[in-house]
């Protein structure tokens, strides 16, 4: 199994900074197979990117991922209100789907 | 645009079955290239999958549940259902049904999610 380690843990910053989140694989992951979600109190998660770069339909373009083999990044690159939540990232491979367990961007 | 809902048992006696099922609307859940999948989130912990069916009828689960999960689909009603025997209150979490996309698996769209506790 594909275990995805997120860091920070917890990420504080202020609305119109830019926020960097890591996920970093324990074995190779195809691009094909990396997702992001952002999830917001008692609501499910919402797909954000697909395919390590793709952004999901109605998704604003300040939220971009990049990455390859082992590690992934969703970057924000202007927070707005909104923004501040729970974001996860999501891999299939070698028929196991796992998710991270999760960065919490907060306001400072 | 298709939409998922969850229903069943809010509380589960342990040691019984949890029931649950999906419904999808806004789309037929007879279509190739989707798989229709359950993932549950244990209170303020993080995502766990649970297993697919695809419309065939062909189900995948979690090695690590497989022995208690059974994931079943109607076509004719346009649900799916999950069926996870013998729980405990390890099992307490909430239960999501989402669409998984074959072409790279990530999941798209959730239903909202329904919290089973399981106690007696």
């Amino acid at each position: 199994e594909v275990v995805l380690t997120q860091s920070p843990g917890t990420l504080s910053l202020s609305p119109g900074e830019r926020a960097t989140l890591s996920c970093r694989a324990s074995q190779s992951v195809g691009s094909s197979y990396l997702a992001w979600y952002q999830q917001k109190p008692g609501q499910a998660p919402r797909l954000l990117i697909f395919g390590a770069s793709s952004r999901a339909t109605g998704i604003p373009d300040r939220f971009s991922g990049s990455g390859s083999g082992t590690d992934f990044t969703l970057t924000i690159s202007r927070l707005e209100p909104e923004d501040f939540a729970v974001y996860y990232c999501q891999q299939y491979g070698s028929s196991s789907w796992t998710f991270g367990q999760g960065t919490k961007v907060e306001i400072k | 645009q298709v939409q998922l809902q969850e229903s069943g048992p809010g509380l589960v006696q342990p040691s019984q079955t949890l029931s649950l099922t999906c419904t999808v609307s806004g789309g037929s859940i007879n279509t190739a290239g989707y798989y229709w999948s359950w993932i549950r989130q244990h209170p303020g912990k993080g995502l766990e999958w649970i297993g697919f069916i695809y419309f065939s009828g062909s189900t995948y689960y979690n090695p690590s549940l497989q022995s208690r999960v059974t994931i079943s689909i109607d076509t004719s009603e346009n649900q799916f259902s999950l069926k996870l025997s013998s729980v405990t209150a390890a099992d307490t979490a909430v239960y999501f049904c989402a669409r998984d996309w074959g072409t790279g698996h990530w999941f798209d769209p959730w239903g909202q999610g329904t919290l089973v506790t399981v106690s007696s």
